[in-house]
């Protein structure tokens, strides 16, 4: 089975362009969590959504991030206009719902790793 | 203070030899408790979940606290496939994000 699916892996840019990441959970999930991991900070919550629905967003940084997932197999994290603080890996994760055994296990993506210059 | 607080390390340790990470977390209300491990650049996976009465699977122990808000892993008979970063977990009642701590750096060597 395929796992979490993360796009680009890779993100170079230039500072006040915007950028544009994506994931695709895994099929049958129906939380979908995206994470921010710097050396500074570590690995901390952006925001997470529950069946396509933002549920926790106080992670995200300012107005510059946004984040939809428009049906169950997609979601986007957009930074407008991006900053050179912003370089970091960005990882998605699923998890299974609730109804489930062993809904604590989050699963997570290759990651997105953003450089902006 | 951070919520979960781990020691950096990094551990150094030779092949065989038995090693202890020790987590410390604030909240009280944390309902589940976790360790992920995370290789280079690579992304985190869940390596065992924590109960009360402590759990092992197979060389690796976890136990836990909770009126000292304490979280431990043991790994015996340390391989070099171990060497990782070994990150403490927890998730608080009534919300299914994840709060890690800054990791804990195992090196093993031959």
């Amino acid at each position: 089975d395929a796992g979490v699916i993360q796009s680009p892996r890779h993100e170079v840019t230039e500072m006040g362009q915007e950028v544009t990441l994506r994931c695709k959970p895994i099929s049958g999930h129906d939380y979908l969590f995206w994470y921010r991991q710097t050396m500074m900070r570590g690995l901390e919550l952006l925001i997470y959504f529950n069946n396509n629905v933002p549920i926790d967003d106080s992670g995200m940084p300012e107005d510059r991030f946004s984040a939809k997932m428009p049906n169950a197999s997609f979601s986007t994290l957009k930074i407008q206009p991006s900053e050179p603080r912003d370089s970091a890996v960005y990882f998605c994760a699923s998890s299974l719902p609730d109804s489930y055994p062993s809904t604590d296990t989050q699963y997570f993506g290759p990651g997105t790793r953003l450089t902006v210059l | 203070r951070k919520e979960v607080e781990q020691d950096p390390g990094p551990f150094n340790v030779p092949e065989g030899a038995t090693v202890a990470f020790n987590c410390t977390y604030s909240n009280s209300a944390s309902q589940s408790f976790f360790w992920y491990r995370q290789d280079c650049r690579k992304e985190p996976k869940l390596l065992m979940s924590v109960y009360s009465s402590g759990n092992e699977d197979g060389r690796f122990t976890a136990q836990l606290n909770r009126a000292s808000q304490y979280i431990s892993l043991l790994i015996r008979d340390s391989k070099l496939s171990d060497s990782a970063t070994y990150l403490c977990v927890v998730r608080d009642t009534g919300r299914r994000a994840l709060t890690f701590g800054s990791g804990t750096r195992l090196q093993v060597q031959p």
